[in-house]
């Protein structure tokens, strides 16, 4: 059973195109997130939501959006993709709440290549 | 804001011998979590292990193990016994009050057969 799952496992695609990545996760979590993980291994933050807050990392450029269809999905869309965006992009989802126990469970990763 | 600072971009063991990551990070909270995360080529992350800060008793999962200096906030993991299969990059997190994760730069483990 898969717990978070990303689509597709490759993306390759050219400069100034809009592209998605699809993620699910069926462990009934609250909170979804999505990383960038660079060239050099660095994993940084880019969007946390659940049902009531979206939070964004005020570095990601505006041409990134997540969006929500339903609790058990948040998608990455990317709007006229360049160079730098070139890198895995993890989806993580946790049970969210403060004061919750809580653990990330993340996907196997999106490997972006933009020509 | 906090941070997580892994001081070891590469660490190299040899296979049955004992490895210690070190992390450290930097927050004014009392209450969090800390994770250590590994990440093998085949890129997916799995925790290896988990500590609540409000816990004196260290966590322990089979062979890994941390020791968690919460003065020093200080947080690292001991592998005993390596095996080839635990060669990967091993992230340290952090998980604050406000459910905002933070990750280390990473080590990158060798084990040595």
């Amino acid at each position: 059973d898969t717990a978070v799952s990303q689509t597709p496992k490759y993306l390759v695609t050219q400069m100034g195109n809009d592209k998605s990545i699809k993620c699910e996760q069926n462990l009934g979590h609250d909170t979804m997130y999505w990383y960038k993980q660079d060239s050099k291994k660095f994993l940084k933050i880019m969007f946390s939501y659940n049902n009531k807050e979206l939070i964004i990392n005020e570095t990601v450029p505006n041409r990134f959006s997540p969006k929500s269809p339903d609790k058990a999905h948040l998608n990455l869309h990317i709007n006229s993709l360049e160079l730098g965006d070139s890198a895995v992009y993890f989806c993580a989802s946790s049970q969210g709440g403060a004061t919750v126990v809580d653990t990330q469970y993340f996907g196997p990763g999106t490997r972006l290549t933009v020509l | 804001a906090q941070t997580v600072t892994q001081s070891q971009p590469e660490m190299s063991v040899q296979e049955a011998e004992t490895v210690t990551l070190s992390c450290t990070y930097d927050t004014s909270e009392s209450d969090y979590y800390l994770f250590w995360y590994k990440q093998p080529p085949s890129r997916q992350m799995i925790l290896v292990i988990r500590q609540e800060a409000y816990k004196q008793q260290n966590a322990t999962e089979n062979r890994f193990s941390v020791n968690f200096q919460k003065a020093a906030k200080s947080f690292s993991l001991k592998i005993s016994d390596s095996q080839l299969g635990d060669a990967a990059m091993y992230f340290c997190a952090y998980r604050s009050t406000g459910n905002q994760f933070y990750f280390g730069t990473g080590t990158s483990l060798t084990v040595i057969p």
